[in-house]
Formats: structure tokens, C-alpha cells, sequence
């Protein structure tokens, strides 16, 4: 079984719509990233959390929001999707030599 | 401003042929950097990591190498599976965050 997992793979919605898009690990670490990847740029950090109760702001966090449900989930939101929000969506984890660990991804289109 | 920037974009090779692929950053004070392989349709793969400049590290026909301002990814005599995109980041001292490069797409022709 994979380490990271994410859901859904992909997902289509509309404007307007909220989203959630969750991400599990098994890997036991405490720290978890969410990041968007799109076409000729580097991966993006939204919002990043060292623990349960330490939830941090990324480069690019707003129509963004996320919950840290336990030390194994963490979940991204859009509040209300907008089409610029169409991208690759990848959850994360890191270990104490701050080796990042990705899921599989989530292809979001926003119409 | 910390920034990385990967060159080239596109690198296309023939089976066999050595190259090399860049990795330039400009980051207050360096306290990791790291190489990621990200194949189509899924997560980037963790290669290496290297901390210090003369550092180098090897993985099969892969080998990384460091110097103040940049990284090589030297690839010896690749083979069609090589072909990915090769992803470079640095994390600064003073943020554990790291920061992207937007990678190198390599293709390997048989």
C-alpha cells in the first residue's frame, strides 16, 4: 500500500463550488505540506503543518483552507473554487531530515 | 530573495548519450538540497540530498554534485526509463520551507 494516499485522483466542479481533497499517510511522520503544481512552475506550498495543532500559511494560502484532522490526515478546501485554482494538487509528508514524501496527486479542473 | 532556476527546460538524448542538467540558487545560507524525479501522472520520487559544497552523491547511472551557487545532475549513459522530470529544491537555513525549481524534462530516445 502507498505510503501517502490522496482523494479524489481527479475531480471536476464547477465555479462557485467548495472542494475538499484529503490526503492520509502511513509514514508516521508529524509534519504534512499541500502544495499546487502548474504547467512551467515550481511546485507551490499552500499551507504546511508540524503537528495536530501547528497549521502554517504557505506561499500562496488564500481561497485556501485546510484541517489537520489527526496526526495521519490532512485535509485542503476550496472554499469556493475559482477557474485559476485549476491545477495538480500534491499532499506531502516530511521526516526529520526534511525528506519530502508525496502522494499521487490530485488533478483539479475548476469550469 | 531565495530563488532556484533549473536549466534547460527540455533536455532530448539519445540512449546512451551522457549529459548533465543544472540546478542554480541563490538562497541565504543553504541548508539542504535536494533532487526529485517526477514521472507523469504522480508525486515527485525523492533522489538525493546534499548539504555541503564538494558533496556529491550516487544512484545507478545518477550522480548529483554541489557547488556554492548550483547543482549537477550528471546521467551516464541512460537508458528510455530515465525519462522523467527532474526537480531541484533548496531549503534555506532560516525556513524549513523549500523552494522550487520548475525541473528539467529529460528524454531518453531509443
Amino acid at each position: 500500500d502507498a505510503d501517502v494516499t490522496q482523494t479524489p485522483r481527479n475531480r471536476i466542479t464547477k465555479t462557485g463550488k467548495r472542494i475538499m481533497l484529503e490526503c492520509s499517510q502511513t509514514k508516521g511522520h508529524d509534519r504534512m505540506y499541500w502544495y499546487r503544481q502548474d504547467p512551467g512552475l515550481g511546485l507551490r506550498l499552500i499551507y504546511y503543518s508540524f503537528d495536530v495543532k501547528d497549521i502554517n500559511k504557505g506561499e500562496i494560502s488564500d481561497g485556501y483552507s485546510v484541517s489537520r484532522q489527526a496526526q495521519a490526515k490532512f485535509s485542503l478546501s476550496l472554499e469556493s473554487a475559482i477557474p485559476n485554482q485549476t491545477a495538480l494538487y500534491f499532499c506531502a509528508t516530511s521526516d526529520e531530515t526534511d525528506t519530502q514524501y508525496f502522494g499521487p496527486g490530485t488533478r483539479l479542473t475548476v469550469l | 530573495e531565495d530563488q532556484v532556476t533549473q536549466s534547460p527546460e527540455a533536455l532530448r538524448l539519445q540512449e546512451g548519450e551522457s549529459s548533465s542538467l543544472n540546478c542554480s540558487y541563490t538562497v541565504s545560507g543553504l541548508r539542504g538540497l535536494f533532487w526529485y524525479r517526477q514521472d507523469p501522472g504522480k508525486g515527485p520520487e525523492f533522489l538525493f540530498t546534499l548539504y555541503s559544497a564538494g558533496e556529491e552523491k550516487e544512484k545507478e547511472r545518477l550522480k548529483a554534485t554541489l557547488t556554492k551557487k548550483e547543482s549537477f545532475l550528471h546521467i551516464t549513459a541512460p537508458k528510455p526509463e530515465d525519462s522523467a522530470t527532474y526537480l531541484c529544491a533548496v531549503q534555506a537555513v532560516s525556513n524549513y520551507q523549500l523552494i522550487w525549481g520548475a525541473g528539467t524534462k529529460l528524454i531518453i530516445k531509443p
